[in-house]
Parts: C-alpha cells; sequence; structure tokens
C-alpha cells in the first residue's frame, strides 16, 4: 500500500461548481497536510497548509483533515478557469522527520 | 522577491550520456531539495541540503546521480549515466530552514528527455 494515494483523474467540471479532491493516507506519523497547485510546466507552490485535524478555510479553498480516517480533502467553491491545474496532496511528520511525502495528483479542467 | 531559479529548462540527451541541472535558492534560503517528477506522478525527494551539508540522500541513486551545493548557496545535481527511466522534471525548492513550519518554494523545473 503506497503511504499517500490520491485519485488521477482527470477531473472536468463546469465553471461555478463546487469541487471536491481527496487524499487517503496509511502512515499515523503524519501530522502536516498540505495542498499544493501544480500549472502546467510550472512548480508546485503551497495552496493550503493545516496541522493535524480540522478545518481549514482561505476565500474560496476549504481544507479538511480527518485523521482517525487518514483522510484529507481540499473543495473549492465557485470554481474558476484559472483553477484548472494539478492538485498534489503532499504530508510530513513530527520530530526529525522533514520529508515531504505527495500524492500523485489530480488534474483539474474548469471549463468556461 | 526573486523566485527559485533553475537551468536548463529543457534537456534532451541520449542514454549513457551525462547531464547536469543548476539551481539558485531564494536569498536566504537555507535549506535545498531536488526532487524527481515523473509523468503523473507527485515529487519525490531525491536530496536535501542544510546549508551546504546533506541532511537526507536516501532515495538518491547514488551510483549515477550526485548533488552538491557548495558555499551554502547554489547547487547542481548530476545524472552520470543517463538511464532512459530517468527522464522527468527536475525540481528545485528552497525553505528558510529545515524546521517543519517553513514553506518549500519550487522552481519552475527542468524536464529531462533520455533517448
Amino acid at each position: 500500500q503506497k503511504e499517500v494515494e490520491q485519485d488521477p483523474g482527470p477531473l472536468s467540471v463546469p465553471e461555478g461548481a463546487i469541487v471536491s479532491l481527496n487524499c487517503t493516507y496509511s502512515n499515523s506519523a503524519f501530522q502536516y497536510f498540505m495542498w499544493y497547485r501544480q500549472y502546467s510546466r510550472k512548480g508546485p507552490e503551497l495552496l493550503m497548509y493545516t496541522y493535524s485535524s480540522g478545518n481549514k478555510e482561505d476565500g474560496r479553498f476549504t481544507a479538511q483533515v480527518d485523521k482517525s480516517s487518514k483522510y484529507i480533502s481540499l473543495f473549492i467553491r465557485d470554481s474558476q478557469p484559472s483553477d484548472s491545474a494539478t492538485y498534489l496532496c503532499a504530508m510530513k511528520g513530527g520530530g526529525s522527520n522533514y520529508k515531504l511525502t505527495f500524492g500523485k495528483g489530480t488534474l483539474l479542467t474548469v471549463n468556461p | 522577491e526573486a523566485g527559485v531559479a533553475q537551468s536548463p529548462r529543457y534537456k534532451i540527451i541520449e542514454k549513457r550520456q551525462s547531464v547536469a541541472f543548476w539551481c539558485n535558492p531564494i536569498s536566504g534560503h537555507a535549506t535545498l531539495y531536488w526532487y524527481q517528477q515523473i509523468l503523473g506522478q507527485g515529487p519525490k525527494l531525491l536530496i536535501q541540503f542544510q546549508n551546504n551539508g546533506v541532511v537526507d540522500d536516501s532515495q538518491l541513486p547514488k551510483d549515477r546521480f550526485s548533488a552538491e551545493r557548495l558555499k551554502g548557496v547554489d547547487s547542481t545535481l548530476k545524472i552520470q549515466p543517463a538511464k532512459l527511466e530517468d527522464s522527468a522534471v527536475y525540481l528545485c525548492a528552497s525553505s528558510l530552514d529545515t524546521m517543519l513550519l517553513y514553506e518549500q518554494y519550487f522552481g519552475p523545473g527542468t524536464r529531462l528527455t533520455v533517448t
């Protein structure tokens, strides 16, 4: 079983739709959970950052972490064509373990 | 603030040839990372530097890959000899420090094609 599982999609939605992106993980040592956005031929950029379980909202984006289920989600409200990108979940543990473990990424297309 | 710079952006080589990538991190960032991103996959950490010392190189194929960060600033990643399976985007990232809460900033990557 891979440490981080993410459905690669592709996911295609109409403009204005609510998008739900998800990852599951197996390593219970993960404490920090991130979502990166990667446009074509660009490097990933950090979108959301959450510590432990709970919700975090930033504009149209909401990140949720459920450590009991080892499941994280990213919701995008009122999706825009500019949101079209690959979304990567990433996680890391505590203590001296600084390594980021990424999911495969989900390719999202928002159609105008 | 200038971002992470990488060059070249694209490189095509034949198998068994050698290649080198260059990275210039954000000014003042102590930690530098090299990732390999194969098409359809998430980035995989190859090596992590703290200043000019190696923190983690456990996933670096040391028989063919090498990396250095002289003077704790710029870094080069070399592959010699290249194999077909090395075709990937090589991403460089930097962060203020290795501490957990510091964001990693990624460069645009170097897309390597090995034929």
